[in-house]
């Protein structure tokens, strides 16, 4: 199984800032998603990041708000742009268990806190 | 569109004893797999266990089991001889067979274990 860690493992920031958000994973992976889970609820899939290419991003979720890059194949990062209290929740990168496989492994998750 | 109805937001047992998490879905697919997640406290995501809808026979690990009904999409969990580290919040999940198409979440069940 992919061992993924995440930095910071939780934060508290201002409205209006911004906050980026590492992804590791220990073995190289094409696909890498990234979750959004507010409090209480289950979790929203924000985009999908292939190294090499835009990351693809679900309804509701824009570029200008959640930037990611993909530098390579074992790192990535999600950016939380001009945040607000409604942007508090828990971020989740997962990553596929393997190729053709949808079984997803997960990092430990960030917790974000938008005073 | 697949979708993931997971009917009780909450669940309690008393230590020991036996406790069943519902899970319904509806997909026009034929080859999918269905998950069962588990999240505690601490926020990482961890798979319980994984079914594959081609095989008529009901996945355990443990005390872990599942009845999954593929006519009547139906995947509920069985945890036995439930334990104080079993309480999390419980997810249901659908993933496409050979492919790295996102799963479809369900909302949840937080199951509480009385001492």
């Amino acid at each position: 199984s992919a061992v993924i860690s995440q930095k910071p493992s939780r934060d508290i920031c201002q409205r209006g800032t911004s906050l980026t958000i590492q992804c590791q994973v220990d073995s190289q992976v094409t696909m890498m998603f990234w979750y959004r889970q507010q409090p209480g609820q289950s979790l929203t899939l924000i985009a999908t990041a292939n190294q090499g290419s835009e990351a693809t991003y679900e309804s509701g979720f824009v570029i200008d708000k959640f930037p990611i890059s993909r530098p390579n194949l074992t790192f990535s990062t999600l950016t939380v742009s001009n945040m607000s209290p409604e942007d508090s929740s828990i971020y989740l990168c997962s990553v596929p268990r393997g190729y053709r496989e949808c079984e997803q492994f997960f990092g430990p998750g960030t917790r974000l806190t938008v005073l | 569109a697949q979708t993931v109805t997971q009917s009780q937001p909450e669940m309690s047992v008393q230590e020991a004893e036996t406790v069943t998490l519902s899970c319904t879905y509806d997909t026009s697919e034929s080859d999918y797999y269905l998950f069962w997640y588990k999240q505690p406290p601490s926020r990482q995501m961890i798979l319980v266990i994984r079914q594959e809808a081609y095989k008529q026979q009901n996945a355990t690990e443990n005390r872990f089991s599942v009845n999954f009904q593929k006519a009547a999409k139906s995947f509920s969990l069985k945890i036995s001889d439930s334990q104080l580290g079993d309480a999390a919040m419980y997810f249901c999940a659908w993933g496409l067979m050979d492919s790295n198409y996102q799963l479809i979440w369900g909302a949840g069940t937080k199951l509480i274990i009385k001492p």
